[in-house]
């Protein structure tokens, strides 16, 4: 079976940085991907590794250890528009997304 | 816009009923993952669709099932309806080994 686990929530100042962690179990890994789902819209695509080390794609980047079973989506430059919950999810070897519960990020002013 | 579209996309049915939720996927993309919703939380795997074949399901009872036809848009059906049921129901649609999957806006369906 496949679990992940993430804060429920964090709360990081415009302007500042914010990491948002996820741990996972699995019986079989291809990569981890992060998904971010704004009250009311659907979950959108933001980022995946396949291997270890840090993706970067302009403010967003996430991070993967395999040995760890560890990984962390890290936001730059925090906009009031990022508020919204971040789901960290495991894609297995059967090609299944599992997600995570997620994660709600709180942007103060 | 992702290309992906649900329909309908509010429903209210009455407990005991039956439900049919239809999603097109986007153009090109082979396979299609149904997930179930709760209010706060993480999206819940229902099952996956690949070349019209179920690849796979995650903790949902037989009532919960599905269709995939061969253009790959999809249906997910749902007999005997309980109030447990209520929840947003999302349509991901992908290519096979894809890095992520793209997501329609969701149906959301309340059981009275």
């Amino acid at each position: 079976g496949q679990s992940l686990e993430q804060p429920s929530e964090v709360t990081a100042v415009e302007g500042a940085i914010v990491q948002m962690n996820c741990t996972y179990q699995t019986s079989g890994f291809y990569g981890l991907s992060w998904y971010q789902q704004h009250d009311g819209g659907a979950p959108t695509f933001l980022s995946y590794n396949a291997l270890d080390g840090l993706e970067e794609t302009g403010r967003f980047s996430s991070f993967l250890s395999r040995s760890d079973s560890y990984g962390y989506l890290l936001l730059q430059e925090l906009q009031m528009k990022d508020s919204a919950s971040y789901f960290c999810a495991v894609r297995g070897r059967d090609d299944k997304i599992i997600f995570g519960k997620g994660t709600r990020l709180h942007i103060l002013p | 816009e992702t290309g992906v579209t649900q329909s309908p996309t509010h429903l209210i049915k009455t407990r005991g009923q039956q439900v049919t939720l239809r999603c097109s996927s986007q153009s090109g993309h082979n396979t299609v993952s149904w997930y179930q919703q709760a209010l706060g939380q993480g999206p819940q795997f229902i099952f996956q669709y690949y070349r019209e074949e179920e690849n796979g399901r995650g903790n949902f009872p037989p009532r919960f099932s599905g269709l995939q036809f061969p253009n790959y848009s999809s249906e997910l059906n749902v007999n005997a309806l309980e109030l447990d049921d209520s929840a947003l129901y999302l349509c991901a649609s992908s290519l096979w080994g894809d890095r992520g999957a793209f997501f329609g806006q969701g149906t959301r369906l309340t059981v009275v």
